[in-house]
């Protein structure tokens, strides 16, 4: 299957301080990227909708100036976690769609771990 | 509304088979997908149906009904790694994949 990169895979902040993960389709070009965030234990939560080139879709009851998404090429996008707090600190995942093969599959990252102090 | 509803949980024996379903309701339809995902890592791709019935793939097949909005992962020959979390997601009419809280598997020896 297609690859998709995250990174970091990990990180700790400090309350106040902003965080920028990044997401890469390494083989394959991707229009559109997706941002979820999970819980433990929980379901995946779709946070938005990136689409290279325009403004990201968020959904309801995310602050779409909290958390900045920037898809500026095919393969990349990034979500800015900005005043980070400790409730903002969950599993973040994105996801790339691949609309090249006979059905658009979206791939995973391995996932960012944020813990914000 | 959209809705999937999956057994929370579900235990089988190391060597048997295994029936996870799904039923769903989504705003209109474009195909189902089936993704593991291990404790503590993100999901993985497993298997699509857009059409009714079985698609087989190793280990692991899928099946689909569009008229009864149900769908079932099966696993054959369990093996311990395949304890995790099976996410059944269905595609709406916008292309977005819904998404439930998915069945634990665990496997006993």
């Amino acid at each position: 299957g297609a690859v998709v990169s995250q990174h970091p895979s990990r990180v700790i902040c400090k309350s106040g301080t902003s965080v920028k993960i990044e997401c890469r389709s390494l083989d394959f070009q991707a229009t559109t990227m997706f941002w979820y965030r999970q819980f433990p234990k929980q379901s995946l939560m779709l946070m938005a909708t990136s689409n290279e080139g325009s403004k990201a879709t968020y959904e309801q009851g995310v602050e779409k100036d909290k958390f900045l998404i920037n898809h500026a090429s095919l393969t990349l996008s990034t979500l800015t976690v900005t005043s980070a707090h400790p409730e903002d600190s969950s599993f973040y995942i994105c996801s790339a769609r691949d609309s090249a093969g006979a059905i658009e599959t979206q791939y995973f990252g391995p996932g960012t771990r944020l813990l914000v102090l | 509304g959209q809705n999937i509803d999956q057994p929370t949980e579900m235990t089988a024996t190391e060597g048997a088979i295994v029936q996870i379903n799904c039923t769903y309701q989504t705003s209109g339809f474009n195909g189902l997908f089936w993704y593991q995902q291990h404790a503590g890592e993100a999901p993985t791709f497993l298997s699509y149906n857009v059409l009714d019935g079985l698609e087989e793939k190793g280990r692991f097949s899928s099946f689909l009904s569009r008229s009864k909005g149900y769908s079932y992962l099966l696993l054959k020959e369990l093996q311990m790694k395949d304890s995790a979390s099976y996410l059944c997601a269905p595609m709406d009419s916008n292309y977005q994949l819904i998404w439930g809280a998915g069945t634990k598997l665990i496997i006993k020896p």
